[in-house]
C-alpha cells in the first residue's frame, strides 16, 4: 500500500523564480492538502483541493497556487519566490468521495525548499 | 496563525519515564489529532479523537480532550529513546466543504537512556 509522495526532496532556487513541487495521495484517497512549515514552526494551511477544485485555501498570496490532476496527484506552484518562502512543504492526503471517508490527513515525506 | 499551543514546548526524560504534553486551542472543533515529526522529516499521524470523545488508548499512547477547557493532552507510557521526537497537535474544522488542519507550535520530547 503506497503512502503519499512528494518530489523532489530538496530544491534550490533563487528569489523571483518559480517552482512547482508534486504530491501523490495515498492509494485510494481523493483528496489533498498543502502545508508549509517554516523551520521550528507548526506546519501552516496553505489550501485542499477535492474533485480538481480547490475547496478551501489559508492565508497565503495569489503567488501559491495548485493543480489536481484526474488521478488525484497534485501539485503546488509557487511563483515570485521570496527568501521567506524558505521552508518545508507538506502534502498530506484523506478520502472524502466514498463511505467510510476518513477525517485522518496521511502526510507525505515533504519537499525542502530553500530560497537564495 | 497557530490555533493553539502545546506545553512545554520542550521535554527531557528517562527511558522508561512517562511523558505528558498538553495542547490548547481557541475555537470549537470536529476532531483533534497528534501527530510525530522526526528531526523535520514528514509527520506520522498517532491518534484522533473526537469532539464527543473523551479519551482513547492506542498502544503506549493516551489522549484525553476536554471541550469545556479546549485542551487536550497526550500521555507516552513507558518512553522509549525511539520516542524522542516532535509532536504536534492539530486541531480540524470542517468549514466551507473543506477540512484544513490547524497545528499548534509542538512540543520536542528527548528520550535518554
Amino acid at each position: 500500500d503506497a503512502g503519499v509522495t512528494q518530489s523532489p526532496t530538496h530544491l534550490i532556487k533563487t528569489r523571483g523564480q518559480q517552482v512547482t513541487l508534486r504530491c501523490s495521495p495515498k492509494s485510494g484517497h481523493d483528496t489533498v492538502s498543502w502545508y508549509q512549515q517554516a523551520l521550528g514552526q507548526g506546519p501552516q494551511f496553505i489550501f485542499q483541493y477535492y474533485e480538481e477544485e480547490e475547496r478551501q485555501r489559508g492565508n497565503f498570496p495569489d503567488r501559491f497556487s495548485g493543480h489536481q490532476f484526474p488521478n488525484y496527484s497534485s501539485e503546488l506552484n509557487v511563483n515570485a519566490l521570496l527568501l521567506g518562502d524558505s521552508a518545508l512543504y507538506l502534502c498530506a492526503s484523506s478520502l472524502k468521495g466514498r463511505t467510510p471517508s476518513t477525517d485522518t490527513q496521511y502526510f507525505g515525506p515533504g519537499t525542502r525548499l530553500t530560497v537564495l | 496563525s497557530q490555533q493553539g499551543e502545546e506545553d512545554p514546548q520542550a521535554l527531557s526524560i528517562q527511558e522508561g519515564e512517562n511523558a505528558t504534553m498538553n495542547c490548547s486551542y481557541k475555537t470549537s472543533i470536529n476532531n483533534l489529532q497528534w501527530y510525530r515529526q522526526n528531526s523535520g522529516r514528514g509527520l506520522v499521524h498517532l491518534i484522533l479523537i473526537r469532539s464527543n470523545e473523551r479519551e482513547k488508548h492506542s498502544g503506549r499512547l493516551r489522549v484525553t480532550l476536554d471541550t469545556s477547557k479546549k485542551s487536550s493532552s497526550l500521555l507516552i507510557t513507558a518512553s522509549r529513546a525511539a520516542d524522542t521526537a516532535s509532536y504536534f497537535c492539530a486541531t480540524d474544522r470542517t468549514a466551507g466543504g473543506g477540512n484544513k488542519l490547524t497545528f499548534g507550535t509542538g512540543t520536542q520530547l528527548k528520550v535518554e537512556l
